[in-house]
């Protein structure tokens, strides 16, 4: 159904461990976020990217490292989380980042566990 | 100050019940205006754009007001189908598709 997909959709790790999400958009746009939606607080953003090029780094910790190859694909690598990453972390697109009235599709998310 | 603030909820109604949700937003640039749904356990979803005008989609009307910076949407003969958060989101001018997210109203319409 959707033009967003991510993997893995659940995902369980250790504080030691170095883990990758990847979410892919089918849908031709430019645009491609990282948010992330701990329980009882708003989708907050945490990257974005237009046209390959990181635009936006919401002050992200560094154990949180984004990599976008091409306009279609979006990593986010995990290394030495904490407990308090646990939360569903989202991708979306839009068909340009620096039109502000663009739609965000997002992705089903993946649900994260720091253990 | 929240970015953007909407009623805590849960609003619990009856089917068939007319429901309204508020949102009010500090930031006087921001430019445009969204209400997402997002069902449990599921991604959000665009519901409507919001336009200065007030704009209506079927059983859903939403309404802007920039000089109160408050934003409303309306669920007439709500159906069990509603039940879900709604999420008030507004992007700034000059910020490069940037959104911001409220933290959400959530409904349950019950039979």
């Amino acid at each position: 159904e959707t033009g967003v997909t991510q993997t893995p959709r659940h995902l369980v790790m250790g504080m030691t461990n170095k883990k990758s999400l990847k979410c892919e958009q089918h849908l031709g746009h430019n645009a491609m976020y990282w948010y992330k939606q701990s329980a009882k607080k708003p989708l907050e953003l945490m990257f974005v990217y237009n046209f390959k090029e990181q635009t936006e780094n919401n002050s992200v910790p560094s154990r949180f490292s984004p990599e976008c190859p091409n306009s279609s694909h979006l990593f986010l690598h995990l290394h030495t989380l904490q407990p308090e990453d646990s939360a569903l972390y989202l991708c979306a697109s839009s068909q340009a980042g620096d039109h502000v009235a663009d739609t965000q599709y997002f992705g089903p998310g993946t649900r994260l566990t720091v253990l | 100050r929240k970015e953007v603030e909407q009623d805590p909820g849960p609003f619990n109604v009856p089917e068939g019940a007319t429901v309204a949700f508020n949102c009010t937003y500090s930031n006087s640039a921001s430019q445009s205006f969204f209400w997402y749904r997002q069902d449990c356990r599921k991604e959000p979803k665009l519901l409507m754009s919001v336009y200065s005008s007030g704009n209506e989609d079927g059983r859903f009307t939403a309404q802007l007001n920039r000089a109160s910076q408050y934003i409303s949407l309306l669920i007439r003969d709500s159906k069990l189908s509603d039940s879900a958060t709604y999420l008030c989101v507004v992007s700034i001018y000059n910020q490069g598709g940037k959104l911001i997210f409220g933290q959400g109203t959530e409904l349950s319409v019950k039979p």
